[in-house]
């Protein structure tokens, strides 16, 4: 079974830091997503990546960056933390023509 | 550009059938996908269906895909109280595993 694992259930963080989300998979997977999720919106895309080092804006990447260092791990940075962004942040894996594998989610606070 | 739509609630008692509606804009869909979250977890894969297909059947699941209205429903035939969940469409256009979400419809078995 695939596993897609995000390092914190629950994070509260302050506005102005710089914040890390983790998310690590580990089926080999080429490519790799970040959305956020919000009552009533679904889910946004923020960035993917479809190999090592590369990555390519979602829809609403404004405020957020990626890396990709090695193919497993993929992380989202939040490089000044606002209120706006307190959210549920969803990490997902896929290889092509197959179904995407989420991680159970990180519920960011930002006070 | 593309688009997924489904309607945010819906209410059903236990014991009966329950059917989750999703409309798309683009006919070039590959694959489409029912994805199930419960409260506070990432979101679990249920069923997909490629779209050369009208149906499948997977237990107490069936998926129907009318694809000259662009329409895909998830049945669940029996619904039980842990089927109370979150209930997203997603849709496959081929992007190199990019998914377009719907916005997700909140299902609530009452008892």
């Amino acid at each position: 079974d695939v596993k897609v694992t995000q390092s914190s259930r629950y994070l509260v963080k302050r506005t102005g830091e710089k914040v890390f989300l983790e998310c690590v998979q580990d089926m080999d997977h080429e490519n790799m997503f970040w959305y956020r999720q919000d009552p009533g919106l679904g889910l946004r895309l923020i960035y993917f990546s479809y190999d090592v080092k590369m990555k390519e804006k979602g829809d609403i990447p404004e405020g957020y960056s990626v890396s990709r260092e090695k193919k497993e791990r993929f992380s989202l940075i939040l490089e000044s933390a606002s209120t706006n962004q307190t959210s549920m942040y969803l990490c997902a894996s896929v290889q092509i023509n197959q179904p995407q594998h989420f991680g159970d989610g990180t519920r960011l606070s930002i006070l | 550009g593309e688009d997924v739509e489904q309607s945010l609630f819906l209410s059903v008692r236990e014991g009966d059938s329950s059917v989750i509606n999703c409309t798309y804009t683009d006919s070039s869909s590959t694959y489409l996908y029912w994805y199930k979250q419960e409260p506070g977890a990432g979101l679990q894969l249920l069923t997909y269906i490629f779209s050369n297909m009208d149906m499948k059947q997977d237990q107490r699941l069936t998926v129907l895909l009318n694809k000259k209205d662009k329409h895909l429903s998830l049945r669940i035939a029996d619904t039980q109280t842990g089927d109370s969940a979150i209930y997203f469409c997603a849709v496959d256009y081929n992007q190199g595993g990019k998914l377009i979400f719907g916005q997700g419809t909140e299902l609530s078995v009452k008892p």
